[in-house]
């Protein structure tokens, strides 16, 4: 069964740029998590979306997006790079039970590395 | 709001030595799940273990094994006889079941070095 895939893996953008990242989920996997990660704030959750609608929110700024598409995958775009951007960028699929959200756990991707220069 | 404390961040041992990996966790939420995740060098984040908070039992699985109280609660995770390519970054998380802190809070990470 194959994991969850992240493209690319390492992405280098100038300040100011626009940059979109891609996950695919674990087959059968509805809902797909973004987490970012940086040595100063650590781990932290971005949106999350299930069935082609994002369901949570995390405190980042607007110019972070997303979105899902029928076959579950999704991409998550920054627009207006800033420096502070650079981090990993982790996504996480999981299955969500029909009656309600239900945490089976989250599978992780390899993540994207994304440098801002 | 939810809230994960690894108050070590970096432990050393030698191989075979056991280490336990502390964690404590703040949540009103009345049904919440606790992980533990392995981050190697790759980035890649890996699933350990997963405990539901209306389950205190506390289990061995191979070399691991963990530890939930409620009532302080903690979830701590012990690696017994430990081994170079256990070296790696360790994080707790806690999401309750449903709604908006449904996502996964992680705590800082604790740096795990093996030496042989």
């Amino acid at each position: 069964k194959a994991g969850v895939t992240q493209t690319p893996r390492y992405l280098i953008k100038t300040r100011g740029q626009q940059v979109t990242l891609s996950c695919s989920p674990i087959s059968g996997h509805r809902s797909v998590s973004w987490y970012q990660q940086t040595p100063g704030q650590g781990l932290q959750f971005l949106f999350e979306y299930f069935s082609e609608t994002q369901r949570n929110k995390g405190n980042f700024p607007g110019r972070f997006s997303g979105r899902q598409f029928s076959n579950s995958r999704s991409e998550m775009n920054v627009s207006t790079l800033e420096l502070g951007d650079s981090a990993l960028y982790l996504c996480a699929s999981r299955v969500i039970d029909r009656e309600g959200p239900y945490n089976y756990g989250y599978t992780f991707g390899s993540g994207t590395r994304l440098t801002v220069v | 709001a939810q809230k994960v404390t690894q108050a070590q961040t970096e432990i050393s041992v030698v191989e075979k030595e056991d280490v336990t990996l502390d964690c404590v966790y703040e949540t009103r939420d009345t049904t919440y799940y606790l992980f533990w995740y392995k981050q190697p060098p790759s980035g890649e984040l890996v699933f350990l273990i997963r405990r539901n908070s209306f389950d205190e039992q506390n289990e061995i699985s191979g070399r691991y094994s963990w530890n939930f109280q409620k009532s302080t609660s903690s979830f701590n995770f012990t690696i017994t006889a430990s081994q170079v390519v256990d070296s790696a970054v360790y994080f707790c998380a806690l999401s309750a079941s449903t709604g908006a802190n449904s996502k996964l809070t992680f705590g800082k990470g604790i740096t795990l070095s093996v030496r042989p």
